[in-house]
């Protein structure tokens, strides 16, 4: 599992309140991934990380923001909550430049009220 | 643009046959193939992966792809099911030729079922 943790594991909010997902990874992997998965959409990229403080958006990045200061952490923050975000996070790694291979967290269960 | 189908939203298969889970893809150059799995309530789990070489290409657990570039598809192949091979079941693809973050893209998903 590449040493990845995501939490919260399950987390219940309402519309409107911020929230904050943080994936921690042991290895000191450069390339960091948020992914979003939803019933006939597969997986959706958020945003990614090349490096601390380097990041960049994905396909569905809008209402979402990351930090990266430390290479072992990736946080995504949904700035102001929707019930369009309701969802399962997933956070993935990639080990190296030419590493192809993505290994994936357990992932974040949300729930927008 | 590249984009990966999964035909089939669910495979029901009886244990101890062979299974086949389809998947196809578009891209303009040769692409990187990648299938995963996922069981209940956690992450993807990387199965296999053809990036160049022989077309077929063994993975983890008995499993097998092949890729087949005039019919432009990697369909995921096991000999023998398993009930314990029930599962969700996603092929992804990437341009190599992308740049940027190498982005992958991920079907919709396959749940394959398999009867005892």
């Amino acid at each position: 599992d590449a040493g990845i943790t995501q939490s919260p594991r399950h987390k219940v909010t309402e519309t409107g309140t911020p929230v904050t997902l943080r994936c921690h990874q042991t290895e000191n992997h450069r390339y960091m991934y948020w992914y979003r998965q939803d019933p006939g959409h597969g997986l959706r990229l958020i945003h990614y990380s090349y490096g601390v403080k380097d990041t960049d958006k994905g396909e569905v990045s809008d209402g979402y923001s990351v930090s990266r200061s430390k290479t072992e952490d990736f946080l995504l923050t949904l700035e102001s909550a929707t019930s369009s975000q309701t969802s399962v996070y997933f956070c993935a790694i990639r080990k190296g430049q030419n590493e192809e291979t993505q290994y994936f967290g357990p992932g974040t269960r949300l729930l927008v009220l | 643009a590249q984009s990966v189908a999964q035909p089939e939203d669910q495979v029901n298969v009886a244990e101890g046959n062979p299974l086949t889970v389809k998947c196809t893809y578009s891209v303009s150059g040769n692409p990187y193939l990648f299938w995963y799995v996922q069981y209940p309530n956690r992450g993807l789990q990387f199965l296999l992966k053809y990036i160049t070489g022989d077309n077929l290409v063994k993975g983890s657990y008995g499993f097998e792809a092949e890729f087949n570039k005039s019919q432009t598809s990697f369909h995921l192949k096991k000999p023998s099911a398993l009930v314990s091979d029930s599962a969700l079941y996603f092929c992804a693809v990437r341009d190599p030729r992308g740049g940027g973050y190498q982005k992958v893209t991920f079907g919709i998903g396959t749940k394959l079922q398999v009867i005892p």
